[in-house]
């Protein structure tokens, strides 16, 4: 297992595209986390799935932002419309909860920059 | 709300000095306790945790203690090397589906 990945690595688009982000969770996860993280910023939560259903959604996902997670196995998250405010590092995360205890796997992230 | 506070950066240390990272936490319940290291234009990688009061996380040569009295879990080291250099970020876990994240502390290690 190469643990959690993500694709494309960097993305710049013009204000007003449209992107789409994918993530490959660890295989055995059942769950996926994306978070956004700004320059000089801790990561912050967006949403998570467990299996196929998205179970959260944070205030900072705006109506822009969709992500799905369709058989329970890879994610994309896309966001429409963009602006430059969206300029960050998106995150991926995986996760296999066991009793109560859980901890979360990173990918290496997508780079976003929006012009 | 949860949050965690971490001691503010950068941090510039010569290589060998010891080193501690601040954090302490606001949580309701029993968080789990994390320390996560980006090194530059990376995601995070685990370093360590600790699940319970007086819990020590260990690796690398990096310590954590779980402190619930003082609410802390700071990161020490006896002695870094350059290639530590990176950002350190606290973090915890109080309901298993919401990380919360401090803004992270740089540290750079010169030889």
């Amino acid at each position: 297992d190469t643990g959690v990945s993500q694709d494309p690595r960097h993305k710049i688009t013009k204000r007003g595209q449209n992107v789409t982000f994918r993530c490959d969770p660890i295989s055995e996860h059942n769950r996926l986390y994306w978070y956004r993280q700004t320059l000089g910023q801790g990561p912050e939560f967006l949403t998570y799935f467990q299996n196929e259903a998205q179970l959260e959604k944070s205030r900072l996902l705006s109506d822009r932002f969709s992500a799905e997670r369709p058989k329970g196995s890879f994610s994309t998250l896309e966001i429409q419309r963009t602006e430059q405010g969206d300029s960050a590092m998106y995150l991926c995360a995986s996760s296999q909860r066991q009793g109560y205890l859980e901890t979360q796997y990173f990918g290496p992230g997508t780079r976003l920059l929006v012009l | 709300g949860n949050s965690v506070t971490q001691m503010e950066g950068p941090v510039t240390l010569s290589e060998e000095a010891f080193l501690t990272i601040n954090c302490t936490y606001t949580a309701t319940g029993y968080p789990s306790l994390f320390w996560y290291v980006q090194y530059p234009g990376e995601g995070l990688q685990l370093l360590l945790k600790a699940t319970k009061a007086d819990d020590k996380g260990s690796n690398k040569g990096f310590e954590a203690t779980y402190r619930k009295e003082t609410t802390s879990f700071h990161l020490e080291k006896g002695s870094v090397q350059v290639s530590d250099s990176a950002v350190y970020f606290c973090a915890l876990s109080a309901n298993n589906n919401d990380m919360r994240f401090g803004a992270g502390t740089r540290l750079t290690v010169k030889p």
